[in-house]
C-alpha cells in the first residue's frame, strides 16, 4: 500500500512565524503535490514537484515556497504565516495518473 | 477560476436512495476525469476514473456518465449507504500533465 505521512495532523502558529510542513512518500514516486483545502474551494495546487530538486508553481503560490532535497520528501515553508493561510494543508504524491493524499495538516494561524 | 464546477455543494439521501453529483469542464484539452472520495480526518482517495472515449463506466454500486459534447461528467451512486456518507470531488486533467483541476467539492450524507 502506498503511504503519505504529514508530519503533523494539528499545527497552530502566530502571524509573522516560519512554518514547515514536511511531506514523505515510501513509494519512489517521482511527482508530488502541495494543496489546501478550503469548504467551497475545493483543492487548490499549492506547488508541485515533477523531480528531486524541481518544481513549479500551482494556481496559488503566493506566500509559500517548497523543497525538495531527496526523492521521498517534498516540505511545503510559509516563510511569514499570515491568518489567510489557515487551511488544510494536503499532500500528494503520484504514480500512473492517480494521485495518493496523505491524512491532511489543519494550520491554523493567529 | 476554476476549471471545473462541481454542484451541488451538498446534498442528503435516504439510504437505498441515488445520489448524483453533477460537475463541468471548459478545457476540451482535458482527457482524464477521476472521482476522489474523501472521509472526515482522512486525505481524498481515488474512486472511480473515465476517459472521453466511453460515456459511461460503471465500478460496483459507483457509476460515471461522461457527455463529450457538453462537456459534463456526473457521478452516481446507487443504493446509497451510510457508509458512503463523505465529501466527493471530480477532478479532470490531461493524461499528459502532472496535475489535477479539482472540482469545489459535495458533501453527501447518507441517512439510515
Amino acid at each position: 500500500d502506498v503511504k503519505v505521512t504529514q508530519s503533523s495532523r494539528y499545527l497552530v502558529k502566530r502571524t509573522g512565524e516560519k512554518v514547515f510542513l514536511e511531506c514523505v512518500q515510501d513509494m519512489d514516486h517521482e511527482n508530488m503535490f502541495w494543496y489546501r483545502q478550503d469548504p467551497g474551494l475545493g483543492l487548490r495546487l499549492i506547488y508541485f514537484s515533477y523531480d528531486v530538486k524541481m518544481k513549479e508553481k500551482g494556481d496559488i503560490p503566493e506566500g509559500y515556497s517548497v523543497s525538495r532535497e531527496k526523492k521521498e520528501r517534498f516540505s511545503l515553508i510559509l516563510e511569514s504565516a499570515s491568518t489567510n493561510q489557515t487551511s488544510m494543508y494536503l499532500c500528494a504524491s503520484r504514480s500512473k495518473n492517480e494521485q495518493y493524499f496523505g491524512p491532511g495538516t489543519r494550520l491554523t494561524v493567529t | 477560476q476554476q476549471q471545473v464546477k462541481q454542484s451541488p455543494q451538498s446534498l442528503i439521501v435516504q439510504k437505498g436512495g441515488i445520489s448524483i453529483i453533477n460537475c463541468a469542464y471548459e478545457n476540451t484539452a482535458f482527457d482524464y476525469f477521476p472521482w476522489y472520495q474523501q472521509f472526515p480526518g482522512k486525505g481524498p482517495a481515488l474512486l472511480i476514473a473515465i476517459r472521453p472515449d466511453v460515456s459511461e463506466k460503471k465500478e460496483g454500486r459507483f457509476t460515471i456518465s461522461f457527455n463529450k459534447s457538453a462537456k459534463q461528467f456526473s457521478l452516481h451512486i446507487m443504493d446509497s449507504q451510510p457508509g458512503d456518507s463523505a465529501t466527493y470531488f471530480c477532478a479532470a486533467s490531461k493524461r499528459t500533465d502532472y496535475k489535477l483541476s479539482f472540482g469545489a467539492g459535495t458533501t453527501v450524507t447518507v441517512r439510515a
